[in-house]
């Protein structure tokens, strides 16, 4: 089975600059959730959706920073405009339970914003 | 306030030496309570996770972890380790409810010959 499937893997883009990750989760479950890791913060939750449905947004840390779920294969993380400190590895998880007990990741996208 | 640790941020091991990774807690409720590894280049992978029962709980890749309530601990070990098992490792808790899944600062393992 395909695991997490996250597109690209490594984004490089100058200030300003409008940035699109994208996330394909295991087919079958029906929560996604969005982290970014950084040195300084460590592993942070941004958003999670349950059913499509965003539940939890309290994470995102700016109005530049939107996220989608259009359909249960597929969600986006938006960042405009992108500013040096949104450095970071973007991760997407998803989960099959409707919660945060067995979330499988993806192999995150490196987001170097210059 | 509600938090986890993980109070060694570097640990080196000669391979085929026993591990023990620390991780604590500090939340008014039994938690439920996981361990990811994270290889380089690479997202989490859940080793193992506590929700009740039976306080020693088995994982994968032959690492384990012990839940003591009285210490609020959930360490993770390994009797013999191998050079893949070089890698960070999150200790991380639910609170339950609602609430969602708070990662500890991690613990990087190096593994030498």
């Amino acid at each position: 089975d395909a695991g997490v499937i996250q597109s690209p893997r490594h984004e490089v883009t100058e200030m300003g600059q409008e940035v699109t990750l994208r996330c394909k989760p295991i087919s079958g479950h029906n929560s996604l959730f969005w982290y970014r890791q950084t040195m300084m913060r460590g592993l942070e939750l941004l958003i999670y959706f349950n059913n499509n449905v965003p539940i939890d947004d309290s994470g995102m840390p700016e109005d530049r920073f939107s996220a989608k779920m259009p359909n249960a294969s597929f969600s986006t993380l938006k960042i405009q405009p992108s500013e040096p400190r949104d450095s970071a590895v973007y991760f997407c998880a998803s989960s099959k339970t409707g919660g945060f007990y067995e979330q499988y990741f993806g192999p995150g996208t490196r987001l170097t914003v210059t | 306030a509600q938090s986890v640790t993980q109070p060694d941020i570097h640990i080196t091991v000669s391979e085929g030496a026993s591990l023990e990774l620390r991780c604590n807690y500090s939340y008014g409720a039994t938690p439920y309570l996981f361990w990811y590894v994270q290889s380089p280049g690479q997202g989490l992978q859940l080793l193992l996770k506590y929700f009740s029962g039976d306080t020693l709980v088995q994982g994968i890749k032959g690492f384990e972890a012990e839940f003591k309530r009285s210490q609020s601990s959930f360490n993770l070990r390994k009797p013999s380790v191998h050079w893949s098992d070089a890698a960070e490792y999150f200790c991380a808790v639910l609170p339950g409810g609602n609430e969602k899944l708070t990662f500890g600062t991690g613990t990087r393992l190096t593994i030498i010959p």
